[in-house]
């Protein structure tokens, strides 16, 4: 049983570009979530998406979007790239049942992204 | 969001327990303890989860108090492989599923 995967593992863009992230998630999962991890500190929670829609939102501007597939897969954009937002790109993905149900969320090994 | 306190690093001997604690005074009564934990440049891999009671599971123990303010994930024989960052997270339940909150972590170093 495969587990997340995410493309590509590292990445290297110049200030202003754009960049695709590609997320699968774990068989069996319908929800996808999204976290940018700067060096040294924890993952910050950017979006999430469920049944093709976008249900929450960080503290991120609207240079972050994303999209879900039918078949559950997830882009994160990210255009005109600041040198800030070199991080860790992690999809977490998780089943829902309902808002009260526990669902552990997993999590890909993430695309290391550098902005020069 | 319930925020989490956690001391910032602690060391452990190999074959010893360890005992990470975690302080989140302002839980809501729906809200689960979750914890995870970071080895080096690899993904989050979750550990457990409880709400009340105390919960095990082959990796860890969860040891919750009464009034749920706090609670301590204990690795009962820690091994060199358990050196990691761990997170003690309070889930919060948004529209469809959860989101966490990812606070500084505990970095645990085990040593020989």
């Amino acid at each position: 049983d495969a587990g997340v995967t995410q493309s590509p593992t590292h990445l290297i863009k110049t200030r202003g570009q754009q960049v695709t992230l590609r997320c699968s998630p774990k068989s069996g999962h319908d929800t996808v979530s999204w976290y940018q991890q700067a060096l040294g500190q924890g993952p910050q929670f950017i979006f999430q998406y469920y049944e093709e829609e976008e249900r929450q939102r960080g503290n991120f501007p609207d240079r972050f979007s994303g999209h879900q597939f039918p078949n559950y897969s997830s882009e994160l954009n990210v255009n005109a790239l600041w040198l800030g937002d070199s991080a860790l790109y992690l999809c977490a993905s998780s089943l829902f049942v309902n808002p009260e149900m526990n669902t552990e969320a997993f999590f890909g090994q993430g695309t290391r992204l550098t902005v020069v | 969001d319930a925020k989490t306190t956690q001391p910032p690093s602690m060391d452990c001997a190999e074959g010893r327990a360890a005992n990470l604690p975690c302080n989140h005074s302002t839980i809501s009564g729906n809200e689960y303890v979750y914890w995870y934990r970071q080895i080096h440049s690899q993904g989050p891999q979750y550990i457990i989860h409880g709400l009340k009671n105390n919960e095990t599971n082959e990796m860890a123990s969860l040891i919750i108090t009464e009034d749920r303010k706090s609670s301590t994930l204990i690795l009962p024989h820690a091994t060199l492989r358990d050196t990691a960052v761990y997170y003690c997270i309070v889930r919060v339940v948004i529209a469809a599923g959860n989101k966490l909150t990812f606070g500084g972590g505990t970095r645990v170093l085990v040593k020989p």
